[in-house]
């Protein structure tokens, strides 16, 4: 069966510093990858998808950037991290092909950024 | 833009009552719909979906979701709320020739009242 992981659960972060949001994926090869941030009462906005190793589609500019550097390994990055990057962030795989394949969600990293 | 709306932010009801949860998606000629909720930091879990056939669709926990392309809908319903049921529900679509890319609405916390 296939699993998702993802760490840390929890993360606070003083505003400027870096920060690196590891997701991995268990038991599928080649699947799509995705980031999303959930802020309190914005729902869920998607950051990044993948549909490869390198491959890398950014939905929202910012100061975020996100990389694929194994199949199943997916970062999320920062270099100076904003009060604005405080949220819940969600890592999401889906099997890589057709358009009806069912996204299935890590645990998720809170990060609160002070 | 594709969008998907959920009208309501918060719906209390009371404990083996019914209740529904409101979805609209923006037009399109071919879209697949999902419900998915999420308990307190957690991940998202898959209540349903609709790819195709029969409108009526029915899920886990006794949630089932009628498809109404007339008016562009998607509600969730259950005829008996439990308090495990207390969780938020997010209303998904993905768009043919949206290269995989599910765009969610922004959430309804459903508040179950003993």
């Amino acid at each position: 069966s296939q699993t998702i992981h993802q760490w840390p659960a929890t993360l606070v972060q003083p505003v400027g510093s870096p920060l690196s949001l590891e997701c991995t994926v268990e038991g599928t090869s080649n699947p799509n990858l995705y980031w999303y941030r959930q802020a309190a009462g914005r729902g869920l906005q998607l950051l990044f998808y993948s549909v490869g190793i390198g491959q890398i589609s950014s939905e929202v500019p910012q100061n975020l950037s996100a990389s694929r550097p194994q199949d199943r390994q997916f970062i999320l990055s920062s270099k100076k991290l904003l009060l604005s990057d405080s949220g819940f962030y969600l890592c999401a795989w889906a099997r890589g092909q057709g358009f009806t394949d069912t996204q299935y969600f890590g645990p998720g990293t809170r990060l609160t950024v002070l | 833009a594709q969008s998907v709306t959920q009208l309501d932010s918060q719906v209390p009801v009371f404990e083996e009552a019914p209740v529904e949860l409101r979805c609209n998606y923006s037009s399109s000629v071919s879209v697949y719909l999902f419900w998915y909720v999420q308990y307190p930091n957690q991940g998202l879990q898959l209540l349903l979906k609709y790819l195709s056939g029969s409108t009526l669709v029915k899920g886990i926990n006794g949630f089932e979701a009628e498809f109404n392309k007339s008016q562009t809908s998607f509600h969730l319903r259950k005829p008996s709320v439990h308090i495990s049921d207390t969780a938020e529900y997010f209303c998904a679509a993905l768009y043919s020739g949206g290269y995989q890319k599910v765009t969610f609405g922004t959430g309804t916390k459903l508040q179950v009242i003993p």
